[in-house]
């Protein structure tokens, strides 16, 4: 069972837009910031989205991030076959005192 | 280019030790701490623990005190990870990653190794 809940799938057609969530509590979604991965089969995990809604250089704008309160969500739009993968959203617990991750999201490109 | 190989896969028998490496490159190594984080087949990602080079901090999981050890080598630039008391649950792809030093909670992990298969089976 993970800390943060994510919705184990999502689906779309090219060009749809799409958005994940990822629920937490206030220990950390609620007091720490969100970032999102994406797990691409026999690749090494990439990072889309930092500090909430940051996105590095090599992202495209197509993603993008948000939080409110102990909740955050993944949005992307311009679905496009490639994105086709797994989602995972993570963030700092301070109770914990260490990194929680969501489940996972499929998201598949119908 | 940053990059980090991680050792190879492993099979190993319930109650067994296993050690995975991680050797990075392209980057100062005490500049990162290094996380160790694994998936299970079908299911989510765990966090482990991580290790700072530079002070050699380490940080487990509640989860795993006790059953893992994380070291870092500054002079081969390689992180390590030692889990004993193996278990079939153990069966996982274990990785390694980076996030910039200053702020355990506050960054992402920016760099990633390519995952090391262990099964454990009898």
């Amino acid at each position: 069972q993970s800390v943060l809940t994510q919705p184990p799938s999502a689906s779309g057609t090219p060009g749809q837009r799409v958005t994940i969530s990822c629920s937490g509590s206030g220990s950390n979604i609620g007091s720490n910031t969100v970032n999102w991965y994406q797990f691409l089969p026999g690749t090494a995990p990439k990072f889309l989205i930092y500090i909430n809604n940051q996105r590095p250089s090599g992202v495209p704008d197509r993603f993008s991030g948000s939080k409110s309160g102990t909740s955050a969500s993944l949005a992307i739009s311009g679905l496009q076959s490639e994105d086709e993968a797994d989602y995972y959203c993570a963030a700092w617990d301070d109770s914990l005192n260490g990194w929680v991750f969501g489940g996972g999201t499929k998201l598949t490109v119908l | 280019e940053v990059q980090l190989v991680q050792s190879g896969a492993e099979v190993k028998k319930p109650g067994d030790t296993v050690k995975i490496s991680c050797k990075v490159s392209g980057y100062t190594f005490t500049d990162y701490y290094m996380h160790w984080v694994r998936q299970a087949p079908g299911k989510g990602l765990e966090w482990m623990g991580l290790v700072d080079p530079e002070d050699v901090e380490i940080i487990y999981a509640e989860k795993f005190q006790g059953r893992v050890t994380i070291t870092a080598d500054t002079s081969t630039d390689t992180a390590y990870m030692h889990l004993s008391s193996l278990r079939s649950e153990d069966t996982a792809v274990y990785f390694c990653a980076t996030t910039p030093s200053g702020n355990i909670g506050g960054y992402p992990f920016d760099y990633w190794g390519q995952g090391t298969l262990v099964t454990v089976s009898s």
